[in-house]
């Protein structure tokens, strides 16, 4: 059964620093992963979108990592922002990206 | 068209009652999904159309939902005989290739 299981559940840190924030998945076959933001009550806005040949990518003060060999991607957020606030999906798609995984998400409160 | 529209944003129905939803999705995109997510938790597939051919429906999708996309452009999702249980968020995604998914900001049901 494909799984997308993150860590942790949620998460508080002062404002101005950082935070990991994990993925663990079990999705074949493996087409890409996707970290999204979602604000309370929005839809996901995807953040970074890796493939299996890519180690990390960047998107402003968000990067993330994929280890496809132990199946595992980390979103690192860099000097944190009170608008960082949000709950933040990892994704993994199977099947040339017609089906997705969802993750239960890591919620992160960034208090000033 | 700068994204994926969904309406209503809110709806507040009484137990039995009929409701529909509707997603516009960005235009070219063949791909369109409607998933359902409960609070704290990830989005749930619910079901997905290539165009107006519906391919895949979760085990999720009980009898009493119905979701239609007849001209290959917007999709509807009808549920009859609303319960307390349906009470969530429902987002639309649409994808032109399986790569890119665009979300919209989700219709938000409660059920009373």
């Amino acid at each position: 059964k494909n799984q997308v299981e993150q860590s942790p559940q949620s998460l508080i840190i002062l404002e101005g620093k950082n935070c990991t924030l994990q993925c663990n998945y079990t999705v074949s076959p493996f087409s890409n992963l996707r970290w999204y933001k979602q604000d309370t009550g929005r839809g996901p806005v995807s953040l970074t979108i890796m493939t299996f040949s890519e180690n990390t990518k960047s998107n402003g003060r968000y990067t993330a990592t994929l280890d496809a060999d132990t199946k595992q991607s980390s979103l690192h957020i860099t000097a944190s922002q009170l608008s960082d606030s949000a709950s933040y999906i990892c994704v993994v798609s199977a099947n040339a990206g017609n089906m997705l995984t969802f993750g239960g998400g890591t919620r992160l409160m960034v208090k000033p | 068209d700068t994204g994926v529209s969904q309406d209503p944003r809110h709806k507040i129905t009484k137990r039995g009652q009929n409701v529909t939803f509707r997603c516009d999705p960005i235009s070219e995109h063949n791909r369109l999904y409607w998933y359902r997510q409960t609070l704290g938790q990830g989005p749930e597939f619910l079901t997905y159309f290539q165009n107006e051919a519906q391919l895949e429906k979760s085990r999720l999708l009980s009898d009493r939902f119905s979701a239609e996309r007849p001209k290959g452009s917007f999709s509807t999702l009808e549920i009859q005989r609303t319960e307390q249980g349906d009470s969530a968020m429902y987002l639309c995604a649409t994808t032109p290739e399986g790569y890119g998914y665009t979300f919209g900001s989700g219709t938000r049901l409660t059920v009373v």
